[in-house]
């Protein structure tokens, strides 16, 4: 089962907030955040792990409701290189499972 | 930074033909995957690896398909016979414990 992300799409202007959302209906053991530009690989963005351990890059922040198996990712003041469609990941018990990926959120920055 | 690398960043080929999709993961990684992306869809689980064996395969990863790492660096992904429907991005990543790094790449088109 993939996981569903929320919204679609987004269309920010630049120096706005977003928040994208990712549910699951399995139990998760670790949340999985990407960006991908068109035509280019996935870039690693942030992991989240059951117990609250996080790893990631300095302005991403996100967070992990173990209880309600959902993740939210957190852009704040939006530059336009964050453009790009983000993916949430979730993986089961051990953390280098394979990925199911969700099917994505495009975010589109204006200036 | 080390980065995952793959080779061709480009494939043409005939159906029924036999392709070799080449990665080289970040060195001190010790899991392997190989993951596609059909244009404009997400990202969907291939193969893992680890140990010298596949530890886990999607239903895509049939007979036609096989994985080695036939030295201690590089990690292909060989498709024995393509159809038409194979055509896609095929990424290969790489990671530690929890986190996986994608590599850029290899865009294959079966004609």
């Amino acid at each position: 089962q993939q996981p569903v992300q929320s919204p679609q799409a987004v269309i920010l202007r630049e120096g706005e907030d977003a928040v994208i959302n990712c549910s699951s209906s399995k139990a998760l053991y670790s949340v999985h955040w990407y960006r991908q530009k068109h035509g280019e690989a996935p870039v690693f963005l942030m992991i989240l792990l059951k117990g609250g351990e996080q790893k990631g890059h300095e302005k991403i922040s996100a967070s992990f409701n173990e209880k309600k198996q959902q993740s939210s990712l957190y852009l704040t003041a939006s530059q336009l290189s964050y453009s790009g469609t983000y993916f949430c990941g979730t993986a089961g018990n051990f953390g280098n499972e394979k990925l199911t990926f969700g099917t994505g959120t495009r975010l589109t920055i204006i200036p | 930074e080390p980065e995952v690398t793959q080779t061709p960043s480009h494939q043409v080929t005939q159906m029924g033909q036999e392709v070799i999709l080449r990665c080289v993961p970040i060195s001190n990684h010790l899991y392997f995957y190989w993951y596609r992306q059909i244009l404009g869809q997400k990202v969907e689980f291939l193969v893992s690896f680890y140990n010298n064996e596949i530890s886990e395969k999607s239903e895509i990863f049939d007979d036609q398909f096989s994985v080695e790492r036939p030295d201690g660096s590089n990690f292909t992904l060989k498709i024995r016979s393509t159809k038409l429907e194979d055509s896609a991005m095929y990424f290969c990543a790489s990671g530690g414990r929890y986190e996986q790094y994608f590599g850029p790449g290899t865009r294959l088109t079966v004609t």
